[in-house]
């Protein structure tokens, strides 16, 4: 039973340029999260997703970062134009529940750094 | 709003010695408390979790941790660190009422252990 798989693992943008990052949950779950994690600062909640809805986007910036989560495939976090700002690690996970979340299963993660 | 305290960024402990991780919550009503470990590049994984019922709540790897509601405080203890137990811990919060059910995490203690 695969884990919740991110790829890349590692992603080189030159500022300027789009980011995408894919996230695939755990067979059998339908809710994605995605965080990111900067140095020394912990996880910070973005967005969350079921299955073609945005539940709760609280967390994402309001400019150049959209989510989507569609009925097949993975759900993809899209940066556009990145900047330096945004290197970080974009971590996705899943869980078999939504409200309230029992237990988050977590993928590798994805390293984005911006030249 | 929600917000988990880790005080310690960093621990460093004997191996075989005993270990206390703290963390302390804020939450409108009744939280869902976790704690999770990140080894170097890899995702998060669940070690324990509080919803109810007995405070001191047992986990993986030999780890516990006690709710304290009267001190906001779930604290992670060890009675003998391993070295493999090098890491990054995280605290969490989240809960189905009073707050987002969404998990909140600290920004991590690094925990570094000495032959």
């Amino acid at each position: 039973n695969a884990g919740v798989m991110q790829n890349p693992r590692h992603l080189v943008r030159r500022r300027g340029q789009e980011a995408r990052l894919r996230c695939s949950p755990m067979k059998g779950h339908s809710h994605v999260y995605w965080y990111r994690q900067l140095p020394e600062e912990g996880l910070k909640f973005m967005v969350y997703l079921q299955k073609e809805n945005i539940i709760d986007e609280s967390g994402m910036p309001k400019e150049r970062f959209s989510a989507e989560f569609p009925k097949e495939g993975p759900s993809i976090l899209r940066i556009q134009q990145v900047v330096r700002g945004d290197s970080a690690a974009y971590f996705c996970a899943s869980s078999p529940n939504g409200m309230p979340v029992e237990k988050l299963f977590f993928g590798s993660g994805t390293q984005l750094s911006v030249l | 709003a929600q917000s988990v305290t880790q005080p310690d960024i960093h621990i460093t402990v004997s191996e075989g010695a005993s270990l206390e991780l703290r963390c302390n919550y804020s939450y409108g009503a009744t939280p869902y408390l976790f704690w999770y470990v990140q080894s170097p590049g890899q995702g998060l994984q669940l070690l324990l979790k509080y919803f109810s019922g007995d405070t001191l709540v047992q986990g993986i790897k030999g780890f516990e941790a006690e709710f304290k509601r009267s001190q906001s405080s779930f604290n992670l203890r060890k009675p003998s660190v391993h070295w493999s137990d090098a890491a990054e811990y995280f605290c969490a919060v989240g809960g189905a009422s009073g707050g987002s059910y969404i998990p909140t995490f600290g920004r991590g203690t690094s925990l570094i252990v000495h032959p």
